[in-house]
């Protein structure tokens, strides 16, 4: 079946303005995650939505950034007066919470959305 | 709160020799699980490996193994009869188990060169 997939896979913008990025899960998974990958780093969480509902979003970085997920499938992270800072791979990635073995809870991850701010 | 190390910036590795990647981790929780994903240039995270806190087996998934040691905290990734196609960056990252949150946390990555 299809995996995770994120729109745009580059994304070049100006400081200042407002960005979406966009991820669609695997088809069926109740988990959905965003981390954000600097270069030479190893992603970093950004938030994580159970359903419709972000079950934790301490890892947003201040109140410029946000994300929705309104149905329960597609999210939208949403990046408001970008900085040159922000600039980084911003990564998706969705999980079946309800299986068996939910300690395991493999992430699968999508290709990532490159964001550079000029 | 989590954190994860990797101390190996870099390695090289001959065709078909094995290669350990090093991972500790640091966690006051009982209970979690322990995963290694493979990042190729193009970007998108592979899933290889899983170990559980609990679990009383070393896991192993074909050619890569994870030698788990519980009381020293580490989590090394064996990669047997290395093939040029697993040159990349290579993440440790671990969960807390027990819990609805399934978030990762994720050390700084091992970029590994497979040579002919």
């Amino acid at each position: 079946g299809a995996g995770v997939s994120q729109t745009p896979s580059n994304k070049v913008t100006e400081k200042g303005k407002y960005v979406e990025l966009r991820c669609d899960p695997i088809s069926g998974h109740t988990a959905l995650y965003w981390y954000r990958q600097s270069l030479g780093q190893g992603p970093e969480f950004l938030i994580y939505f159970q359903g419709t509902g972000a079950a934790d979003d301490s890892g947003l970085p201040n109140d410029r950034f946000f994300a929705v997920r309104p149905e329960g499938s597609v999210s939208t992270l949403k990046i408001q007066r970008t900085e040159r800072g922000d600039s980084a791979v911003y990564l998706c990635a969705s999980s079946d919470t309800r299986m068996v073995r939910a300690d395991r809870n493999e992430q699968f991850f999508g290709p990532g959305t490159r964001l550079t701010v000029l | 709160a989590q954190k994860i190390t990797q101390t190996q910036p870099g390695m090289f590795v001959q065709e078909k020799e094995a290669v350990t990647l090093d991972c500790t981790y640091d966690t006051s929780d009982q209970s979690y699980g322990l995963f290694w994903y493979k990042q190729p240039s193009s970007g998108e995270m592979i899933f290889l490996i899983y170990q559980g806190s609990y679990d009383e087996q070393n896991a192993t998934e074909g050619r890569y193994s994870l030698n788990f040691q519980k009381a020293r905290k580490s989590a090394n990734l064996v990669i047997s009869a290395s093939q040029l196609g697993d040159s990349a960056m290579y993440f440790c990252a671990m969960r807390i188990s027990g819990g609805s949150n399934y978030k990762l946390t994720f050390g700084k990555g091992t970029l590994l060169t497979v040579n002919p």
